[in-house]
């Protein structure tokens, strides 16, 4: 089972909104609403923000959303804060026979 | 409040083993499913398997199974990885999450450190 695949890193100015995209297949992205992002600060535990697609856990800013079409599920964080700079990781269900879970590769966010 | 509290960092030899608890409290330990994922240093998260609160069933990534096992005790609401015949890359910190959704980890432990060297 491939990693889902996401851009390695993207940078953005405060202020600005910024889409990073976490591509998988048919097979779990597209087959299933449970996609979830994390973030993950260095040398701590990654940090759930979004899961089933779009909803956010109690606590998390609404300048993070989630959306996605086809294959494709994206993250979208409005307003972007020097605390934002961090790494992005999509996760998704496989289901199927599997019933796996995978992870994307990761992007590293910079606030220029 | 929620914790996964887990053991601390291990150095073992190639060829060995090396075992990894997890102790759940402030929840219903058999309400929820236990992940193990891990993280090379510098490099991305691994989903290694789910084991369930509940019965202890489990699944594991294609790539771990024969190599690795994971098990409960829900006496101390403690879950266990084993990882056998270790290997050099399998240097990494290795976490265990809560799965509140199928994939949407949303408790974490604090990581252990498994370094492989000889």
């Amino acid at each position: 089972q491939s990693a889902l695949t996401q851009p390695a890193s993207m940078s953005g100015s405060p202020g600005q909104s910024i889409t990073i995209s976490c591509t998988g297949t048919s097979s779990d992205i597209g087959a299933y609403n449970y996609v979830s992002w994390y973030q993950q600060y260095p040398g701590t535990a990654p940090k759930l923000i979004i899961y089933s697609v779009d909803s956010r856990p109690s606590g998390v800013s609404a300048r993070f959303s989630g959306s996605k079409s086809g294959n494709v599920a994206s993250l979208t964080i409005s307003g972007l804060q020097a605390e934002d700079e961090a790494d992005y990781f999509c996760a998704s269900y496989t289901g199927s026979s599997t019933r796996y879970r995978l992870f994307g590769g990761g992007t590293k966010l910079t606030v220029l | 409040q929620v914790q996964l509290l887990q053991s601390g960092a291990e150095v073992q030899e190639p060829g060995a083993s090396v075992k990894v608890s997890c102790k759940a409290s402030g929840y219903t330990f058999s309400s929820y499913a236990i992940n193990w994922v891990r993280q090379a240093p510098g490099l991305g998260l691994e989903w290694m398997g789910w084991i369930s609160g509940y019965n202890g069933n489990t699944n594991y990534a294609q790539k771990f199974q024969g190599r690795v096992t994971m098990t409960t005790d829900a006496s101390t609401t403690t879950v266990y990885l084993e990882l056998r015949s270790l290997k050099s890359d399998d240097t990494a910190v290795y976490y265990c999450a809560r799965e509140l959704r199928y994939a949407a980890f949303d408790y974490w432990g604090q990581g252990t450190l498994v370094t492989v060297s000889s």
